[in-house]
């Protein structure tokens, strides 16, 4: 069972629009939300991160909003570039020990001129 | 500091065979997780190994297996390898010194079996 569903699946924005990619999560233990990025054969690096005591973290271009309430979450990058076209993943994992990381199913976003 | 590094890069396997799989983890990490991630998929959690311990495994067969020596660094091996086991096999190091959660990782071993 996917605990981590992950919106859109492709997403194309013209270079210095807003990029959105939501998350929702199904498991109240999770206390730990960060966000990759992936390039093609590439490992993933982390982005950005948020706990849920905020809801809302920026750093540069990137922010991520948390809704603990509605067990959702976003990434959203502003003034999206080409260098940003890249596979992204939300993920999420909670505090039980092995913080075992559960992915979503990533968001391949493409910035066109 | 240096970052997780892997190795192989790339592998070809027949079906049947036995494959090990390397990791050296971030300086300073004392645990490692490996990932399975299939193409067009976000990775899936193997298992993870703390101080030379499992600590936690996912949903994978026996023939998935671990180690993890002194120094850190981390081997995976995967006996009688199936068609489905092609993947890209991410290894992921934290620990106190990364801060609660936050995992790093390598670039991955592409492995296909044929």
């Amino acid at each position: 069972q996917q605990q981590v569903k992950q919106s859109p699946q492709s997403l194309i924005v013209q270079k210095g629009g807003i990029s959105i990619i939501n998350c929702a999560y199904e498991n109240t233990a999770f206390d730990y939300f960060p966000w990759y990025q992936q390039f093609p054969g590439k490992g993933p690096a982390l982005l950005i991160a948020i706990r849920p005591d905020v809801s809302e973290k920026k750093e540069g271009r990137f922010t991520i909003s948390f809704n603990k309430s509605a067990k959702q979450f976003s990434l959203h990058i502003m003034d999206s570039q080409p260098g940003d076209s890249a596979t992204y993943f939300c993920a999420a994992s909670g505090s039980g020990g092995n913080e075992k990381l559960t992915f979503g199913t990533g968001t391949r976003l493409t910035i066109i001129p | 500091e240096t970052g997780v590094t892997q190795s192989p890069t790339h592998l070809i396997k027949t079906r049947g065979q036995q494959v090990t799989l390397r990791c050296s983890s971030q300086s300073g990490h004392n645990t490692v997780s490996w990932y399975q991630q299939a193409l067009g998929q976000g990775p899936q959690f193997i298992f993870q190994y703390y101080r030379e311990e499992e600590n936690g495994r996912g949903n994978f067969p026996p023939r998935f297996s671990g180690l993890q020596f002194p120094n850190y660094s981390s081997e995976l091996n995967v006996n009688a390898l199936e068609l489905d086991d092609s993947a890209l096999y991410l290894c992921a190091s934290s620990g106190e010194l990364a801060g609660r959660g936050t995992q790093y990782f390598g670039p991955g071993t592409r492995l296909l079996v044929l």
